[in-house]
């Protein structure tokens, strides 16, 4: 079965440094999901991404967030200036109802 | 502000038992219902549910949704260890955005 993968698997950064997680959703998918979930808690929308522009997105999804697609398979997603409680497991999903998770990327600030 | 419920928060039961995870939400402009099942890492797809009164099964596994009352339900009969896992339930809104519950951790003993 086609599946959505995401790089790195673990981050460790230190805060006020960029990061860009990586996702490779299913390929003829057209839409694209960002979550986030802090350990022992619930998951959390981010962002939706459908026809390269962003569909819609949560108050936590600032100006410090980003998504793009560089190059029509990746879909990215960059903090700019990352703060400890940006600490978290990041989810990438594919398909119009988010129906397919990547593994997700562990991101750890210090 | 769209909010979703799960209950219980907790369950444990012997294999071979039957559970009931319960979903409510407040959610405006209701899109979709979606039922994830998640072990170690990223969220597995159960079920999508749109419309009320339709059951949807896999298995041992159904799902019920309620579109009036504001509920879903997630029925796993003869439990097995294997079951043991947190249950997500989503709510869809708007365009392409997902509201998740806190997850029901269930635990099945042998």
């Amino acid at each position: 079965e086609p599946e959505v993968t995401q790089t790195p698997s673990h981050q460790v950064t230190q805060m006020g440094q960029e990061v860009i997680l990586r996702c490779v959703p299913i390929s003829n998918h057209l839409y694209f999901y960002w979550y986030r979930q802090i350990l022992g808690q619930k998951v959390e929308f981010l962002v939706s991404f459908y026809n390269n522009e962003i569909s819609e997105k949560s108050e936590i999804f600032d100006d410090q967030f980003s998504v793009e697609r560089p190059d029509g398979s990746n879909f990215t997603l960059k903090i700019r200036s990352t703060k400890l409680e940006d600490s978290a497991m990041y989810f990438c999903a594919s398909s119009e109802h988010s129906r397919y998770f990547g593994p997700g990327t562990r991101l750890t600030v210090t | 502000e769209d909010k979703v419920v799960q209950s219980p928060l907790s369950l444990v039961v012997h294999e071979g038992d039957t559970v009931t995870l319960n979903c409510s939400y407040e959610v405006t402009n209701f899109r979709s219902l979606l039922w994830y099942k998640q072990e170690k890492k990223a969220p597995t797809f159960l079920f999508m549910l749109t419309s009320s009164g339709i059951e949807k099964k896999s298995g041992r596994l159904s799902s019920i949704l309620d579109k009036k009352e504001l509920f879903s339900i997630l029925n796993i009969t003869a439990t097995q260890t294997g079951d043991s896992a947190i249950y997500l339930c989503a709510w869809g809104s708007g365009t392409y955005k997902y509201i998740f519950g806190t997850g029901t951790r269930l635990k099945v003993l042998a």
